[in-house]
Parts: C-alpha cells; structure tokens; sequence
C-alpha cells in the first residue's frame, strides 16, 4: 500500500518569504500522480499543484513550484513570496494511475505572518 | 471549472435519526465519486468509493449498514448515515472524478454534528 508522510506538523512563514513544505512517499508504482491541496479555515479542498511521475520537468503553478525527486520519493512544495491567504493546511496527496482514490499525508498547518 | 456541489454543509440532529448528504457534479459526468470523513485537525480518511451504477467499495473498518452510499446517476452520489450517535459527528467531504480520471473536484464538505 502506498503511504504518503509529511513530517512537518506546524510551520510559519514572515509575509513575502518562502517556505518549503515537506512530503515523502512510498510506492512499488512506477506511474502515478503526485499533488498539493490547501485547506483554508473554510476547509474547500483546493488543488494547488500537480505532478506527473513520468515527466521530469518540476511542475510550477505561480507562486507555487514543487520539487520531484523520483528517486528519493520526495514531493516538496515552495511557496514564495508567501502571503496572508496562503495561511491554510497543507495535504500532499498520492494517486496510482487508472481510477484509484488519493491517498493523503497528515497534513501541515502553514501560518502566514504579518 | 468543474464544480461539484455537497448539501446540506452543516446539519445538527439528535440521536437515533438518519441524515442523507447529497454530492452532484454540476457541470462533468461524475463515474466516480469518493466520501471521505475528516476528524477536527486531521487529514481525510477515505470512507468508500463508488462508481455509477455499481455498489460501493468500502475501506476497511467503514461500516456498510451504518454509511449507506448510492451513484444512481452519473451526477449525483448520497451518503445516509443511518441511526446516527454523537461518534458519527464529524466533516464529511466527498469528491467526483469524469472517466478521463482528471484530478478529483472536491464538494465543499458537510459539518455533522448529532446531539
């Protein structure tokens, strides 16, 4: 069974600094989907970013960008030039190919700093 | 975007009584749908899953006479969560996905609370 470990509970960030959020996973897979979604207070799933595990190239999305390493089984988000909306839970999710459900990681709680 | 709506997004209701929570992917042909429960500060533990047309495939532990699921069309998914008590209380999140298996759309979730 894949499993997906965010291993920073709690983290903070000054506005308009960069933060780098944490994820690793274990899969026997070799194709399959990686992806980042933010809970806000008003706890809407929002897809902030995704990752095809076949492509190379890290995936950017704005002020978002993740960096992929296959290898190591690493999924990291960077957020830049951090702002007060980004204060929100942070699920990095894990999806076989085919139509398999997400399976998500523990989450880290992000607070934005004024 | 792809929109999927979720009703009611709060329902406080006594113990014993049966709520239904209503997930309809308003603008994409939904062939699987998810139910997920998220406990306060927690990540979301998927409940089942189902596909249009077919009985739902439950998670380990998800009790199936207690979470009743049914896809009878292809934009509407209900959850029934049947003689509900207090441990029911919880966020409810489900979530659509079209055949292409694009990235699930989730539904804005429902605050369960039985008294």
């Amino acid at each position: 069974a894949q499993t997906v470990t965010q291993s920073q509970p709690e983290m903070s960030v000054q506005e308009a600094e960069t933060v780098t959020l944490s994820c690793t996973y274990d899969t026997s897979e070799s194709n399959y989907y990686l992806f980042w979604y933010k809970q806000p207070p008003s706890r809407q799933m929002i897809l902030v970013i995704r990752q095809e595990a076949y492509k190379q190239q890290n995936a950017t999305e704005n002020r978002f960008s993740v960096n992929f390493q296959k290898a190591a089984k690493s999924f990291s988000l960077k957020i830049s030039d951090s702002q007060l909306g980004d204060t929100a839970m942070y699920f990095c999710a894990f999806m076989k190919g085919g139509n398999t459900p997400l399976v998500f990681g523990k989450g880290t709680r992000l607070s934005v700093i004024a | 975007g792809a929109v999927v709506s979720q009703h009611p997004s709060w329902v406080i209701c006594k113990s014993g009584t049966s709520v239904k929570i209503e997930c309809r992917s308003l603008d994409f042909q939904a062939t699987t749908m998810f139910w997920y429960r998220q406990f306060p500060k927690q990540s979301l533990m998927l409940m089942a899953t189902s596909n249009e047309g077919s009985k739902a495939t439950y998670e380990q532990g998800v009790e199936k006479d207690k979470f009743l699921i049914n896809h009878a069309s292809l934009t509407l998914s209900t959850l029934t969560v049947t003689s509900a008590h207090p441990e029911d209380s919880s966020f409810y999140i489900c979530s659509a996905r079209d055949k292409s298996f694009q990235p699930q759309h989730f539904g804005d979730g429902t605050r369960l609370s039985i008294l």
